[in-house]
């Protein structure tokens, strides 16, 4: 079975500061990976996605995860944040020519202080 | 181009009492899934449909649940009776292709509270 491990469930952190979420995944196969966000009273929406390629992965509004296989990880990096990226990230993963079912990390609340 | 829509945004009930909860998804994805997310912990899979048929239901926690897509458009999801333990947020989403790798766009959620 899938699963995702996501760290550091809440996140503080001043305006300009890095972001960094960790994320790794168990799963006994190839896999395609997600970062999900939700902002406050929003739908959750995709950041980016991972299934082939440049392991390094760049996003929307300037986020990006690299995929390190030999690690099970796709962190998801921010190098200066905003007060609107205030919100719950969540890191997912399917299984490569399975299912299309998703497996979700626990997530993490980020707040960026103005 | 409008998004998923669920509805209600909100549903309180009693335990023992029946909620159908219901997911319009994009236009002409075929693809349909339900998620749960139960306070605290991680958004769990329910099924998936793929028009009206069932294509996985490994997710669903049991005979309680009840989903349906009649016609392949709009999916409703069925908890009869509701136990407390079914409380939480019961997010929709679809995507268009067969591809595993294809976006899933989610609508807003329906957060029920069973009482």
């Amino acid at each position: 079975a899938q699963s995702v491990s996501q760290h550091n469930h809440h996140v503080i952190l001043s305006e300009a500061a890095s972001l960094e979420l960790g994320c790794n995944y168990s799963y006994g196969g190839t896999v395609n990976l997600f970062w999900y966000v939700q902002y406050p009273g929003q739908h959750l929406q995709l950041l980016l996605k991972y299934f082939s390629g440049d392991p390094l992965v760049k996003g929307i509004k300037g986020f990006e995860a690299e995929f390190i296989k030999s690690k099970f990880s796709f962190n998801l990096r921010k190098p200066s944040v905003q007060w609107s990226d205030t919100a719950e990230y969540f890191c997912a993963v399917n299984g490569k020519g399975g299912n299309n079912r998703l497996a979700f990390g626990k997530g993490n609340q980020v707040v960026v202080i103005p | 181009e409008a998004g998923v829509t669920q509805f209600p945004s909100h549903s309180v009930i009693e335990k023992g009492q029946t909620v159908t909860l219901r997911c319009d998804p994009i236009s002409g994805h075929d693809n349909l899934y339900w998620y749960r997310r139960v306070m605290g912990k991680e958004i769990k899979f329910l099924l998936h449909f793929v028009k009206e048929s069932k294509q996985d239901e490994s997710g669903m926690p049991n005979n309680r649940f009840l989903a349906e897509r009649t016609g392949g458009t709009y999916s409703t999801l069925k908890v009869q009776p509701a136990e407390l333990e079914d409380s939480g947020v019961y997010f929709c989403a679809s995507s268009q292709g067969q591809g595993n790798t294809d976006t899933q766009y989610f609508g807003p959620g329906t957060r029920l509270t069973v009482l």
